[in-house]
């Protein structure tokens, strides 16, 4: 049975600054993915990580995957108040059940 | 373009009472179709799933059930609300084919039992 673990749960961090969120998975995933929550609101997809080593980046935000370790990173360059959210982590283990960390949330201070 | 419908937004219940939350998908055919829940400030869970119509895995044994009964129509029923079944109620969707390798979520629905 997939489990997803992420840490911190919580992160607050200074703008301008770095910061790296880890997601660990407890057996074979295919797939990776990192999603977006304001509060209030649903999730919104950000990457989709397909193979070991995929890295994707947008904006300040940049997400990897090493499958060997079972761990995906996602990672704040300079961080900005627009991007104080929750993120989540989630694998698929191949049987259409996609499995949720339990989220970081992130807030931003100016 | 597909999109996903999910209502209501909002709902307050008193504990007891009968509950039925609809998602219906729009763009797209044979889609995977899932039901999750959130408590407040709590990550997601996962309740419910259906890879075609008449199709559902239980997840999490409790007093919800789901049902598939078109396609694109996903619904989410309980005959008598317990205080714990409070929490934002998404529905989300994915691809058969997993040629789009994501889950697409609906505006969720915020539950309070009361």
């Amino acid at each position: 049975e997939l489990k997803v673990e992420q840490n911190p749960l919580f992160l607050s961090m200074q703008e301008g600054k770095n910061y790296t969120i880890y997601c660990n998975y407890s057996t074979t995933s295919d797939r990776l993915y990192w999603y977006r929550q304001d509060p209030g609101k649903s999730l919104e997809s950000l990457f989709v990580l397909l193979s070991n080593g995929a890295v994707k980046q947008e904006g300040r935000l940049m997400a990897s995957l090493d499958t060997k370790a079972r761990l995906s990173t996602l990672h704040i360059t300079a961080a900005v108040h627009d991007l104080s959210a929750t993120y989540f982590c989630a694998g698929d283990s191949g049987t259409y059940k996609y499995i949720f960390g339990t989220g970081t949330r992130l807030k931003v201070l100016a | 373009s597909q999109t996903i419908h999910q209502w209501p937004a909002t709902l307050v219940q008193p504990v007891g009472s009968p509950l039925s939350l609809e998602c219906t998908v729009e763009g797209t055919s044979n889609p995977n179709l899932y039901w999750y829940r959130q408590a407040a400030g709590r990550g997601l869970q996962l309740l419910f799933y259906s890879v075609g119509i008449g199709q559902i895995s239980s997840e999490v044994p409790q007093n919800l059930s789901a049902s598939r009964p078109q396609d694109r129509q996903f619904i989410l029923s309980s005959k008598k609300l317990l205080l714990s079944d409070s929490g934002f109620y998404l529905c989300a969707w994915s691809r058969r084919d997993r040629t789009n390798e994501k889950l697409f979520f609906g505006s969720g629905t915020q539950l309070s039992v009361l």
